[in-house]
């Protein structure tokens, strides 16, 4: 089965930081782009992230750049996401994401979702 | 504010057909990127619903329709059904590869 777990959520102090970590199964994943998506609560959906299969290229959002980290281990099938400074605007439900078309040149759709982590920044 | 704009609600009637409008501009949508659109009932992670403009993945029932023209694109649901109530968003990227969606579109069912 094509699956994507999230992890490393929590409560977190402002300014503080937190990785959150994305397990893949069922798919090859060194073929595929990969992206973070994240809800605020009661809101719609961010992109946050994205990176392509190899890491060579990585993208950001503007309101994240400079603090936030996308990266990715093939060997271990997993997507990282280190995040740091962080601000109470960051609070949501951080999604991992997969791309649609395997061994692709450049992002397309997201077909395979994780559950989502929850990331809660506050005093 | 989000880039590619979406009506915040919609409704329809059960049997009925819905549009959605998910409106960008010559950076996104009118610069050739494709559309993409997503589902999410409550509490759920987000479903593809129609990827490259107007294409089904498997299991999408053939109520669900998209389309694109110019700087806009638009999702179609014809035969409306309660377990259809739910969000609604549009997808698409700029030239910097950064993707965007539409603020998104609560659909009710009357």
């Amino acid at each position: 089965e094509v699956q994507l777990v999230e992890s490393g959520g929590g409560l977190v102090q402002p300014g503080g930081s937190l990785r959150l970590s994305c397990a893949a199964s069922g798919f090859t994943f060194s073929s595929y782009w990969m992206s973070w998506v994240r809800q605020a609560p009661g809101k719609g959906l961010e992109w946050v992230a994205n990176i392509k299969q190899d890491g060579s290229e990585k993208y950001y959002v503007d309101s994240v750049k400079g603090r936030f980290t996308i990266s990715r281990d093939n060997a271990k099938n997993s997507l990282y996401l280190q995040m740091n400074s962080l601000r109470a605007e960051d609070t949501a439900v951080y999604y991992c994401a997969r791309d649609f078309w395997a061994v692709s040149t450049r992002p397309d759709a997201f077909d395979i979702w994780g559950q989502g982590t929850m990331v809660t920044v506050s005093s | 504010q989000s880039v590619l704009t979406q009506p915040p609600s919609v409704s329809g009637a059960p049997g009925q057909r819905v549009t959605i409008s998910c409106t960008g501009s010559s950076s996104n949508i009118g610069a050739g990127y494709d559309v993409h659109w997503y589902q999410q009932l409550p509490g759920t992670a987000p479903k593809l619903l129609i990827y490259g403009n107007s294409n089904r993945p498997s299991g999408v029932p053939d109520r669900f329709s998209g389309s694109k023209s110019g700087t806009s694109a638009s999702l179609a649901i014809t035969g409306l059904q309660a377990e259809d109530e739910a969000d609604y968003y549009c997808q698409s990227y700029d030239s910097s590869l950064s993707a965007l969606f539409g603020g998104g579109t609560k659909l009710t069912v009357l």
